[in-house]
Order: C-alpha cells, then sequence, then structure tokens
C-alpha cells in the first residue's frame, strides 16, 4: 500500500498570506490528523478529521482550519499567516481515528513564513 | 492533564552497545503509550505502543519497550544499537478530555539518539 502522502513538500509564504496544504491518507484509512512541529514547541496537536466530519481539536487559534472530503483526502488551511506559523506540518492516518489505532505519518510540509 | 516527559535531549551510546530512551508519563486511568522515530526531513514512523497485556512490547527494527506502572515510565530499549538508528525518537501518550470526551495525542519534546561507529 502507498504511505500517506503530502503536498507540498516546501512551501514558502509572507506575512498576512493565506495558505494550503494537502493529505492524501493510505487507501481504505478514513481518519486523518494535523500537527504542527516546531523546534520550540515540538509536536502539537491540531485536529482530526473522520468521515469529512472535524472529530476532535487541538488548542489552535481559528486562523487554523481543515476539512476532509469524500475520498478522505484532507485539506489545512491557514489564513492570515503569521512567522511563528512557520514549522513542518505533519498529517497522520488511521482506519478508525486516534481513539483507537495507530496513525501513520506522512512527510510533511516544511512550511516558511516570511 | 496527561503528559510525557522525555529528560534527555540527547543520548549518544556507541555502536553494538545497547541503549535506552527514556520516557515517563502522567495520566489519569490506563494509559496508551506509542514510541515513534523521525528520521531526517521524514516524517514520523510507529514503532511500537503499549494499550494493555504484556509490559515488554516488542516493535519494529528490535526495538522494544517496557511499561513499569510504579515508576510511570515507558522506556525504549535495544540490545545492540546501529549507526543507523540514529534520529529523533518521541514517546506519546492518548489522551482523553474528561469534559469533552474528545482525543488528541501528546508527544514528548523527544530525545535525539547517535550512534557512534
Amino acid at each position: 500500500k502507498a504511505g500517506v502522502t503530502q503536498t507540498p513538500r516546501y512551501l514558502i509564504k509572507t506575512r498576512g498570506q493565506q495558505v494550503t496544504l494537502s493529505c492524501s491518507p493510505i487507501s481504505g484509512h478514513r481518519s486523518v490528523s494535523w500537527y504542527q512541529q516546531t523546534p520550540g514547541q515540538g509536536l502539537q496537536f491540531l485536529f482530526e478529521y473522520f468521515s469529512e466530519t472535524q472529530r476532535n481539536k487541538g488548542n489552535f487559534p481559528g486562523r487554523f482550519s481543515g476539512r476532509q472530503f469524500s475520498n478522505s483526502r484532507s485539506e489545512m488551511n491557514v489564513s492570515t499567516l503569521e512567522l511563528g506559523d512557520s514549522a513542518l506540518y505533519l498529517c497522520a492516518s488511521s482506519t478508525q481515528g486516534i481513539s483507537q489505532e495507530t496513525q501513520y505519518f506522512g512527510p510533511g510540509t516544511r512550511l516558511l513564513v516570511l | 492533564a496527561q503528559s510525557v516527559a522525555q529528560p534527555e535531549d540527547q543520548v549518544n551510546v556507541a555502536e553494538g552497545n545497547p541503549l535506552t530512551v527514556k520516557c515517563t508519563y502522567s495520566v489519569s486511568g490506563n494509559p496508551y503509550l506509542f514510541w515513534y522515530v523521525q528520521y531526517p526531513n521524514r516524517g514520523l514512523q510507529f514503532l511500537l505502543k503499549y494499550i494493555t497485556g504484556d509490559n515488554l512490547v516488542k516493535g519494529s527494527y528490535g526495538f522494544e519497550a517496557e511499561f513499569n506502572k510504579s515508576q510511570t515510565s515507558f522506556h525504549l530499549k535495544k540490545p545492540s544499537a546501529l549507526v543507523s538508528d540514529s534520529a529523533l525518537y518521541f514517546c506519546a501518550v492518548r489522551d482523553v478530555s474528561r469534559t469533552s470526551g474528545t482525543y488528541k495525542y501528546i508527544f514528548g519534546t523527544g530525545t535525539r539518539l547517535k550512534v557512534l561507529a
């Protein structure tokens, strides 16, 4: 099976812009979770989508949003970018979700905000 | 709130020697504990998990971890380290909110393992 894929792998934006990141889960996986990884804060959970519904949410401002499509692919959007949003954004998938199972991670999208 | 701590930022070990990467946790109820590894410019790879059962959990690439309830620890171990084991290791716990019933993973800050040839 193909693993979790994320596009793009690298992205450079300027403050105030918005960005959309994409994640394609492993075939058959219905849960997609998003994480932000920074040197200062480590790995932090953003949210989880399952069957097109947001099921779990971390402590991030409303500028961070997401959605999931009927084919389980997920997108994450960050509006009004700030310098502190520079990070590696990881998505992870599983069949039934983070309450039940191991998650499998993609390679990440590295976002640089200038 | 549930949490995990990885007290060592970096661990150095000679190739062929046993390695231990430490993790302690603070949870209410039964813990779901995980270890992940991250290689440069890569996402996290699952190594092993403890949910219930035997305290010694065996995982990928020859790694194992011992769940110790009295010491609230879940240390990662390998009998003989390889240079290729050099990477960033994360311990994680599944957290459940008592108020909302929602789930999330809480990760430790990571431990960089360096295996020296």
